[in-house]
C-alpha cells in the first residue's frame, strides 16, 4: 500500500515560537491533503485540506492566520503553527489519498507539545 | 450530516474473550466504512474496510466487521482477543470515491484487556 511520512514525530516547542510539520506522500502523487488534530483521549478532527496549487481549504473555528498550509508539490504538504501557545498542543495527523487504492493513508502523526 | 457513532467510550473484557465494538452511522451517499486502530501516542492502522460486496469482511489481526445496511451500522468483532489488541479503536465513514473527501470519524472506544 502507499506510504505517508510525517516529519517531525516528535516537537517541544517554546511559547511564542513557529513549528512547521511535514507531511509527505512517498511513491504516489497526492493532489489533495488532510490535517487533522486529535486532543488527547478524543478523536481526530478535520482541520484543513491542503490543494496543490491552491489555497487550503479550513474548517469552521481553525484559524487560517494561526495553522498555515502549503501544499509545495503533488508529494508535500506543509503545516506551519505560527506563535504557537500550550493550548495548541496536540498530535497532529495528515492523510492522502490514493485514487488508485480508492482510500486514504495516515501519516504517523506528530506530537506537538508548546510550553 | 455526516456522523459516526461510536456508543462504548470504554471497553474491559478478559483475555481470550470476544469483542464486538459498535459503529453506527449517519451519511447521505453510499458510505466508505473504516476501522482503524492506535496504539498510544502512534498513528492509525487500518483493520479493515468496507465498500460493496460481502458484507462481513475480513481484516488484519483476525478483525472482522459486518455491515448492516438497515441498521446503518458496522461493529467490529473479534473472537478471540489478545492482550495486545488494548489501544483505541476509530470508526470512520467516506463516500465511496473517498479520494478527495475527508473521513468523519467516530469519538472511538478504548479497549482494555485484563488477564
Amino acid at each position: 500500500g502507499a506510504v505517508v511520512s510525517q516529519h517531525p514525530s516528535r516537537v517541544i516547542c517554546k511559547s511564542g515560537t513557529s513549528v512547521k510539520i511535514e507531511c509527505r506522500s512517498l511513491d504516489f502523487q497526492a493532489t489533495t491533503m488532510f490535517w487533522y488534530r486529535q486532543f488527547p483521549k478524543q478523536s481526530l478532527m478535520l482541520m484543513a485540506t491542503s490543494n496543490e496549487g491552491s489555497k487550503a481549504t479550513y474548517e469552521q473555528g481553525v484559524e487560517k492566520d494561526k495553522f498555515l498550509i502549503n501544499h509545495a508539490s503533488l508529494t508535500l504538504s506543509t503545516l506551519t503553527v505560527t506563535s504557537a501557545h500550550p493550548e495548541d498542543s496536540s498530535f497532529y495527523i495528515c492523510s492522502a489519498p490514493d485514487g488508485g487504492y480508492n482510500e486514504q493513508f495516515f501519516g504517523p502523526g506528530t506530537r506537538l507539545t508548546v510550553l | 450530516a455526516q456522523s459516526v457513532t461510536q456508543p462504548d467510550i470504554h471497553i474491559t473484557v478478559s483475555e481470550g474473550a470476544s469483542l464486538e465494538l459498535r459503529c453506527n452511522y449517519s451519511y447521505g451517499a453510499t458510505p466508505y466504512l473504516f476501522w482503524y486502530v492506535q496504539s498510544p501516542g502512534q498513528g492509525l492502522q487500518l483493520l479493515l474496510k468496507y465498500f460493496s460486496g460481502d458484507t462481513l469482511v475480513q481484516g488484519i489481526k483476525g478483525f472482522e466487521a459486518e455491515f448492516k445496511r438497515s441498521q446503518s451500522s458496522f461493529n467490529l468483532r473479534k473472537p478471540s482477543v489478545h492482550w495486545s489488541d488494548a489501544a483505541e479503536y476509530f470508526c470512520a465513514v467516506g463516500p465511496w470515491n473517498s479520494g478527495n473527501t475527508p473521513l468523519v470519524f467516530g469519538k472511538g472506544t478504548r479497549l482494555s484487556v485484563i488477564a
